[in-house]
């Protein structure tokens, strides 16, 4: 079954502990991206990658942190998150350019104390 | 960049009803135009989507219409049903450069039976 898979879907944690939020695809998809969903102010992309080792900002990269060395994993990093940072989170993957469709995680809800 | 501003924030129709929500943008070079669904709790996903060189296109109930002069796109919902209730984001991009789809706020729609 074609899937994004996000780990965990839910975390509490405290401000400045190291948290790491896992993605992985497998549709073999190109594009890959992070967005935070808060109320009020929709989705907004966090990073994105467009290959292997390539990555760059989106709108909102403050204190996160990504790294693409494979092709189908995508982590988020928080090397020290603060309370502005709980929110829902999605991954998300596509072709890039054959197609537009984002196919989303089921996100992953993070609470910081 | 890229923004795009979405109204209203909320609608509320009875069943039956049309539903119609609006969406601004403000990059010219922007081509790409689609629309997700996001049911309580659970991820976004795809409805439907348009490119700049058409100006209108459906899928059964709902549909999609475009005005790049004016920067503007809509979402029409005809005779809604209760399951139509959710909240819809309108995104825009330049088609080929996926890194930049940027969201509207979100729309959350209430159909009452």
């Amino acid at each position: 079954e074609a899937q994004v898979t996000q780990n965990p879907r839910y975390l509490i944690t405290v401000t400045g502990k190291k948290l790491t939020v896992t993605c992985s695809q497998n549709m073999n998809h190109e594009y890959m991206s992070w967005y935070r969903q808060d109320p009020g102010l929709g989705l907004r992309q966090i990073y994105y990658s467009m290959n292997v080792e390539v990555t760059d900002k989106g709108d909102v990269p403050e204190g996160y942190k990504v790294s693409r060395k494979e092709k189908r994993n995508f982590p988020l990093i928080l090397e020290s998150p603060s309370p502005n940072q709980t929110s829902l989170y999605f991954c998300a993957s596509s072709t890039g350019l054959a197609t537009g469709e984002l196919f989303f995680g089921e996100g992953s809800r993070l609470t910081v104390l | 960049g890229e923004n795009v501003e979405q109204h209203p924030s909320t609608l509320s129709v009875q069943e039956g009803d049309s539903a119609v929500i609006k969406c601004t943008y403000s990059d010219s070079a922007s081509n790409y135009f689609p629309w997700y669904k996001q049911e309580l709790g659970k991820r976004p996903q795809l409805i439907i989507d348009i490119r700049s060189n058409v100006g209108e296109k459906k899928d059964q109930r709902i549909a999609v219409t475009l005005n790049k002069t004016a920067k503007h796109f809509s979402l029409h919902i005809t005779e809604t049903q209760p399951e139509d209730s959710a909240v819809y984001f309108c995104a825009a991009s330049r088609w080929g450069s996926q890194g930049n789809l940027i969201f509207g706020k979100g729309t959350k729609l209430s159909v009452k039976p």
